[in-house]
């Protein structure tokens, strides 16, 4: 069975450092990836997917990740943060007959 | 267009009571979900539908049931409440079952 791992439960960041989320996922053939963000009191939002193609993804709000099978990992990553990105972060792995699994989350924090 | 509507947005449910979350959709999706999220859990599977007139139970069905009548419908069905059911519900639809997954606005419910 599939399953994803997001080793950081929080990640304290700087305003107008780079991030990196990590997220590695474990399924047997080739995997489809997303990324969602969830604000305060707000369902999930789809920030970026991988299918297939260009191993490096562009998403909304300036995100960006990258699928790397040799290690089993879909990291998530921006440039600069801005305070508007603190939310939690999930990563997702498709496969199996109930759709989606998702790693546990990472709280991002964003100090001024 | 509206995407995914939950109602009620919130609930206060006395235990052994019964409750019908409502989930819809207008994007004509053929699979829905429903999770709950709960602290340092993540979001766990209750239900789940791949097409109208099928079900299939997640990774937390035990308390839950769901009915798929028609394509755009999936509400989740409390019988006799408990305390342990007090989370966050989340119902999301998806065109495939290895697509992205798009969430409604989440049902929070206390349970007493």
């Amino acid at each position: 069975a599939q399953s994803v791992t997001q080793p950081d439960i929080h990640i304290t960041v700087s305003e107008g450092a780079s991030l990196e989320l990590r997220c590695n996922y474990s399924y047997g053939a080739t995997p489809y990836l997303f990324w969602y963000v969830q604000s305060p009191g707000q369902g999930l939002q789809l920030l970026l997917k991988y299918f297939s193609g260009d191993t490096l993804v562009q998403g909304i709000k300036g995100f960006e990740a990258e699928f790397k099978r040799s290690q089993s990992s879909f990291n998530l990553r921006k440039p600069s943060v801005h305070w508007s990105d603190a939310a939690e972060y999930f990563c997702a792995v498709a496969g199996g007959a109930d759709g989606l699994t998702f790693g546990k989350g990472t709280h991002l924090i964003i100090q001024p | 267009t509206a995407g995914i509507t939950q109602a009620p947005t919130s609930q206060i449910l006395a235990a052994g009571r019964s409750m019908t979350l409502r989930c819809t959709q207008d994007m004509r999706h053929n699979a829905m979900y429903w999770y709950r999220q709960d602290l340092g859990l993540g979001l766990r599977l209750i239900h789940y539908s791949n097409t109208a007139g099928t079900t299939g139970k997640g990774e937390v069905p035990d308390g839950y049931s769901v009915s798929r009548a028609n394509t755009d419908d999936f509400p989740l069905t409390l019988a006799s409440a408990v305390p342990s059911q007090t989370s966050v519900y989340f119902c999301a639809s998806s065109q495939t079952r290895t697509g992205e997954q798009y969430f409604g606005p989440g049902t929070r419910l206390t349970v007493t």
